[in-house]
């Protein structure tokens, strides 16, 4: 099965603690994207890479990190600098052209308790 | 600038009407629109998308209407069933270096059956 795999899909984290949001693809896409989800928000862009051990800030980076050492991976940390970091979480990969489709995984829901 | 605005914020149709959703933008280097559906606890999906160089497309029941002088374009879901409530984003995107999506707030659709 070709597609973008998160996980893990709910997340719960301490205040002052980091953690790390996984995501997956087999598409062989070159460009990977972090967005963050909140109600009545739409989806607001965080991170994206359009080539590996590349990758640029968003409109919403301040308190996350990334990295981008393989192809297929583009792992999302939420450090404890971000402020209000409850959300649910998507990313998506696409082949890197404007007019391509960007697919989204299936989501993480990050709940600071 | 990089806004995009939809309208309206939640939509509740019967069974077989016609659903009509609105975004907005100002900036006239966006040249690809995208339409995303999401169901809940899901990534989005691209539904259908139009370049500016066409007025209108229409992909089976689901049509978009462009219009690139009053800088608006709009989704039409005929005949429109239950399975169709889901939240539905508007989005644009550059032809620049970054291809990044802009999305709207995003418009959550109810089918009463």
């Amino acid at each position: 099965d070709g597609g973008i795999t998160q996980s893990p899909k709910y997340l719960f984290r301490k205040e002052g603690q980091n953690v790390t949001l996984s995501c997956e693809q087999n598409l062989n896409h070159d460009a990977m994207y972090w967005y963050r989800q909140d109600p009545g928000q739409g989806l607001r862009l965080i991170y994206y890479s359009q080539i590996v051990n590349d990758f640029q800030k968003g409109d919403i980076a301040e308190g996350y990190s990334v990295s981008r050492e393989k192809k297929e991976s583009f792992p999302l940390t939420v450090t404890s600098a971000q402020k209000n970091p409850t959300a649910f979480y998507l990313c998506a990969s696409s082949t890197g052209h404007n007019t391509d489709t960007q697919y989204f995984g299936p989501g993480t829901r990050l709940t600071v308790l | 600038q990089q806004q995009v605005k939809q309208s309206p914020q939640s939509l509740i149709v019967q069974k077989g009407g016609i659903s009509i959703i609105n975004c907005a933008y100002e900036n006239t280097a966006f040249d690809y629109f995208p339409w995303y559906q999401q169901f809940p606890g899901k990534g989005p999906a691209l539904l259908i998308a139009i370049r500016p160089d066409v007025s209108e497309k229409k992909e089976g029941r689901f049509t978009i209407s462009f219009n690139k002088s009053a800088k608006q374009f709009s989704l039409h879901i005929m005949d429109s069933q239950p399975g169709d409530s889901a939240t539905y984003f508007c989005a644009a995107s550059i032809k620049d270096s970054s291809y990044k999506l802009i999305f709207g707030s995003g418009t959550r659709l109810l089918v009463r059956p």
